[in-house]
């Protein structure tokens, strides 16, 4: 069975410092990973895809993620936060049929 | 850029009461999925959904619910008698039908379910 642990329920940081979300995902076949972000009150919107190729992701709003297998590891990461990247940020793995979420991470970003 | 629309927005309703919940996916996906996500908690898969059959269904989705495809644009929703527990925001999502892409699912902006 397919499974995502992010470690870390809540994660803080200041303006323009790194932001790391971790991710470890168990999966019997080659996975398709996802990470998504959701700002309060809203729906989920993709931040970035890994499916094959190559493993360094970049997506939307400077946010980029490295698929490592030897470590099942699927790290979001951006080089300097902003005020506006406060949110739920959710890890997902992708079976055919469905999307399983990790808990979420909740980033806070301090001026 | 095409988006998955849900409606309504927020829903109460007592106890008991069936309500149904509509999603209108992209127009060209083929794929579409419901999840939910209780206040403070992880966004769990409900059903899925292709070519007029559930193609899988978690263990939340017993008998209490049921899904449609009315016509060619919408998707709902149903839970027959409401449960305190149903509280949750429901999220609708649709994907396209083809490999490589499949799997990315674009999600509608939710409808909040309060149970009183």
């Amino acid at each position: 069975a397919q499974s995502v642990t992010q470690l870390g329920s809540h994660v803080s940081v200041s303006e323009g410092a790194l932001v790391l979300l971790r991710c470890n995902y168990s999966s019997s076949v080659p996975p398709y990973l996802f990470w998504y972000v959701q700002y309060p009150n809203q729906g989920l919107q993709l931040l970035l895809k890994y499916t094959t190729g190559a493993t360094l992701v970049k997506g939307i709003n400077g946010f980029e993620a490295e698929f490592k297998k030897s470590e099942t590891s699927f790290h979001l990461t951006k080089p300097s936060a902003h005020m506006s990247d406060a949110a739920e940020y959710f890890c997902a793995v992708s079976t055919a049929d469905k999307l399983i979420f990790g808990t979420g991470t909740r980033l806070q970003v301090f001026p | 850029e095409p988006e998955v629309t849900q409606t309504p927005s927020h829903q109460v309703t007592q106890m008991g009461q069936e309500v149904i919940l509509r999603c209108v996916p992209i127009s060209n996906h083929l794929y579409f999925y419901w999840y939910r996500q209780i206040l403070g908690q992880k966004v769990e898969f409900l059903v899925s959904f292709y070519n007029n059959e559930i193609s899988e269904k978690s263990e939340i989705f017993d008998d209490q619910f049921s899904v449609e495809r009315p016509d060619g644009s919408n998707f709902t929703l149903k839970i027959r008698s409401t449960k305190l527990e149903d509280s949750a925001m429901y999220f609708c999502a649709s994907s396209e039908d083809f490999s490589g892409r499949k799997y990315e699912q674009y999600f509608g902006p939710g409808t909040r379910l309060t149970v009183t």
